[in-house]
Formats: structure tokens, sequence, C-alpha cells
């Protein structure tokens, strides 16, 4: 079975330009997630959703940060314009359901920001 | 809310046990999660345990909670220099808008020494 793809790997960006990323969830995962892991710090979660629905973006950066999952698959995520300190590690990772199951999330191998 | 924090570094000699603790502080988290990150790769799912075990086993992996103290570990048996890694504990809670979410700690450097 094929895991979480993320594109690109790595990304190097001026302040104040843009940049996206691409998440693939595992086959038949319902829900899917963006983790933005600053360096020396555990994952911290940005949005959650549930098929095309957003069930939590509570802790998103509305203001620079977007995301969609359009047809309830593929998922990106948009920062504009970057600052410094997004520079990062962001993480996607999907589970079967968000609901009372084991509901494990499966991690991709992230996307390395470095904002100059 | 929640909080979760383990101790930063942990060294072992090839061949001992490491154990890895994590204390959390929401009594609602249903289950805890260990996941490994070895350098520039993502998460790696471990084990998990159900909040209403104490222990569970799976190969060299055993996971400790004591739910009283809202404590949690995780032993690595025969520790080998492919367990140099980062570990990260993380406990699962409900969001208000339905769902679950993860919350990690600052994870747990193991350095594995000849």
């Amino acid at each position: 079975e094929a895991g979480v793809a993320q594109s690109p790997r790595y990304k190097i960006i001026e302040k104040r330009q843009s940049v996206a990323f691409w998440c693939n969830p595992i086959s038949g995962h319902a829900t899917l997630y963006w983790y933005q892991q600053i360096l020396g710090q555990g994952p911290k979660l940005l949005i959650q959703f549930q098929n095309n629905g957003v069930v939590d973006d509570s802790q998103l950066p509305k203001d620079r940060f977007s995301a969609e999952r359009l047809k309830g698959v593929d998922s990106t995520l948009k920062i504009q314009p970057a600052k410094l300190e997004d520079s990062a590690v962001y993480l996607c990772a999907s589970s079967f359901s968000g609901g009372a199951d084991t509901d494990t999330q499966y991690f991709g191998p992230g996307t390395r920001l470095t904002v100059l | 809310g929640e909080d979760v924090e383990q101790s930063l570094f942990l060294s072992v000699r090839e061949g001992d046990s490491s154990v890895i603790n994590c204390t959390y502080t929401d009594s609602s988290s249903t289950y805890l999660y260990w996941y490994k990150q070895e350098p520039g790769a993502g998460l790696q799912l471990l084990t998990y345990i159900f909040s209403n075990m104490d222990m569970k086993q799976d190969q060299r992996l055993t996971v400790l909670l004591n739910k009283k103290d809202k404590h949690l570990s995780l032993r690595i048996a025969d520790t080998q220099t492919g367990d140099s890694a980062i570990y990260f504990c993380a406990e699962r809670t409900g969001l208000t808008g339905g769902g679950n979410k993860l919350t990690f700690g600052t994870g747990t450097q193991l350095k594995v020494e000849l």
C-alpha cells in the first residue's frame, strides 16, 4: 500500500514570496491533516479535513495560510506572503476516518521550507 | 488544554534497554501514540495504547500507561544503533467540531552508542 505522498521535498524562497505544498493521502483515507513542525519542536496541527470539508482550522494563520481539498483526495497548502518564521517542515498525514476507532494517522515525508 | 512533555535527550549503550518518558495533561485522552522520526524523514508510527489499558507489548517495544499520574513510557529492549532517532509521544483528544486531534510532545532524541 502506498503511503502519504508530498511534494516538493524541499523549498527555499525569499520572504514575501508565495509557496504551495501538495499532499496525496493514502487511498481510501477520508481525513487529511496538515502539520507544521518547527526545528526542535513537535508537529503542530494547522488544519484537518474530513473528505472535502474543514473539521478544524483554529491554528491556521488565515491571514497568510490557506488550504483546500476540493475533491476530497489531494490537498494543497499555500503560504502567501511567507515570513521568516514560516521556516519549518510541513507534514501531511491521513487517517481512515475521524471517528471513534483507532483513527491512526500516517505521515508523509514532509516538505522542508526555508524562508530567507 | 492539552500539553505533552518529554525529556529532550537520552543516551544508551547498544544492547541496553531504553526508557523514554512522557507526561500529558488532558484526562480525556483516548489513545496515546509513540512515533519515531529519523533525520529528514516524516513520522513513523511505532505503537499506540488505548487509555483503558496499562500495558502493551509489541516485540521489542513495551508501552506503560499510568492514567492516574498521566504518565506514559516507551521501553525499547536490546536497543540497536538503528533505533537512534527522535521519539514523539502524542495524545489524542476530541475536537469541538468533531473528529480528533493529536498533540505532540517536543520529542526525545535517543542516541545509541557502541
